[in-house]
């Protein structure tokens, strides 16, 4: 398996224009997870899906911010307008429950946003 | 948020077992304890897990208190390769099952 996919690796934007993020899970994992690390807050979740149905977004900054799930293959987070402060990196991960207490989650290599 | 404490940072010798510790002193009784590591440029990745007994697998071993509040992870030959940042995560039992808390974690040196 090519493991969690994540496209961009890098983007570069401008404040106020839309930016989406774009990840692909490990086929057959029906959890997945978007999060951002700054070096100020560290590795923060935003929000997490099971079945493709967002279950808890408490982690989601603020309207900018929105999370899709179409199928079980694909993800997007998408800010719109993205600001300086959103620059930071974005992984999405994937898991599938294997049993009591053990629910790996698989990262992907990371978008790294800039806004300037 | 159940939360853990880990040292900053930590230093170790190649070829030398290196034990890096995390207190969790609020952890409930259904919390899993899970240590990640995140190398240089990379998404995190698993490393160990554990409730309440010592855990071994082919990357470390998990120490693991009586009293559950503190835990240690145990890499038995450090390597260039094992220089990370090492993160120590309560795992909540119940509906929550799947949300990490990642923190601050230990970041490793290791020296040839």
């Amino acid at each position: 398996d090519a493991g969690v996919i994540q496209s961009p690796r890098h983007e570069v934007t401008e404040m106020g224009q839309e930016v989406t993020l774009r990840c692909k899970p490990i086929s057959g994992h029906d959890y997945l997870f978007w999060y951002r690390q700054t070096m100020m807050r560290g590795l923060e979740l935003l929000i997490y899906f099971n079945n493709n149905v967002p279950i808890d977004d408490s982690g989601m900054p603020e309207d900018r911010f929105s999370a899709k799930m179409p199928n079980a293959s694909f993800s997007t987070l998408k800010i719109q307008p993205s600001e300086p402060r959103d620059s930071a990196v974005y992984f999405c991960a994937s898991s599938f429950f294997m049993g009591q207490g053990y629910n790996e989650q698989f990262f992907g290599p990371g978008t790294r946003l800039t806004v300037l | 948020d159940a939360k853990t404490t880990q040292p900053n940072s930590m230093e170790s010798n190649e070829e030398e077992p290196v034990h890096l510790p995390c207190n969790h002193s609020t952890i409930s009784g259904t919390d899993y304890i899970h240590w990640y590591r995140q190398l240089p440029s990379q998404g995190p990745e698993y490393v160990i897990h554990g409730l309440t007994s010592n855990v071994n697998n082919r990357m470390a071993s998990l120490a693991i208190a009586e009293d559950r509040k503190s835990s240690t992870l145990i890499l038995h030959r450090a390597t260039l390769r094992d220089a990370a940042v090492y993160y120590c995560i309560l795992r909540a039992g119940g509906y929550n099952f799947n949300k990490f808390y990642f923190g601050s974690g230990t970041k490793l040196n290791v020296k040839p």
